[in-house]
């Protein structure tokens, strides 16, 4: 079964409104925690690399302010798109490592109308 | 920068036809290479890995060697089955960094018909 679960899998909001994603490890404990954001046909890009207790790692070009990671313990971290836009529309996959493996969540996608 | 190149897809295939699906990779040194699987509506998982030059890795009837001449790490199975439909992604990581910092392709959908 998944060791890693994301929620919602499917998220349509209006412009201008918050979305929460969760991320949970089910069967162990995530020290580290990865979000990746996922256009039609084009690779994983990685958002931000999150740590337990620590402020969240964002990648170049990666707005920490409009993408809000919250990892507060070893088996949930949060991803909130703040102020959602339509540009902001995508897949969000999170994966969570426990050093010796790394394990993805099914993903949400997003869609801002 | 890393980056990881692969065919584009979809990729289809009747039953038990021996599938490829090209690889090919830039980075320095000798990065770790993976490739994962996402099956419908779940996450990516883990198929294979190599991590020095010639390994091969294996899984499932799926094979791929680290190919450093020729930067690549191209995937191969002899006879695929209708529940290998599912997007494959080839991906590195740079040398010693372990899972920390992952670059994919952008994916390779494979459908295989009865």
């Amino acid at each position: 079964g998944a060791v890693v679960s994301q929620h919602p899998s499917r998220v349509i909001c209006k412009s201008g409104t918050s979305v929460k994603i969760e991320c949970r490890s089910l069967d162990f404990q995530a020290t580290t925690m990865f979000w990746y954001r996922q256009f039609p046909k084009q690779s994983l890009m990685l958002m931000a690399t999150s740590n337990e207790g620590s402020k969240a790692t964002y990648e170049q070009g990666v707005e920490k302010d409009k993408f809000l990671i919250n990892h507060a313990s070893l088996t949930l971290s949060t991803l909130t798109v703040t102020s959602a836009h339509p540009e902001d529309s995508s897949f969000y996959i999170c994966s969570a490592s426990n050093r010796e493996k790394l394990f993805f969540g099914s993903g949400t996608q997003l869609s801002v109308l | 920068g890393d980056s990881v190149t692969q065919m584009e897809g979809p990729v289809t295939l009747s039953e038990e036809a021996f599938l490829t699906i090209n690889c090919t990779y830039t980075a320095t040194g000798y990065p770790s290479l993976f490739w994962y699987v996402q099956y419908p509506g779940e996450g990516l998982q883990l198929l294979l890995k190599a991590t020095k030059a010639d390994d091969k890795g294996s899984n499932k009837g799926f094979e791929a060697t680290y190919r450093k001449e020729t930067t690549s790490f191209h995937l191969e199975k002899g006879s695929v089955q209708v529940s290998d439909s599912a997007v494959y992604f080839c991906a590195l990581s740079p040398q010693g960094s372990g899972y920390s910092t992952l670059t994919f392709g952008k994916g390779t959908m494979l459908l295989v018909s009865p």
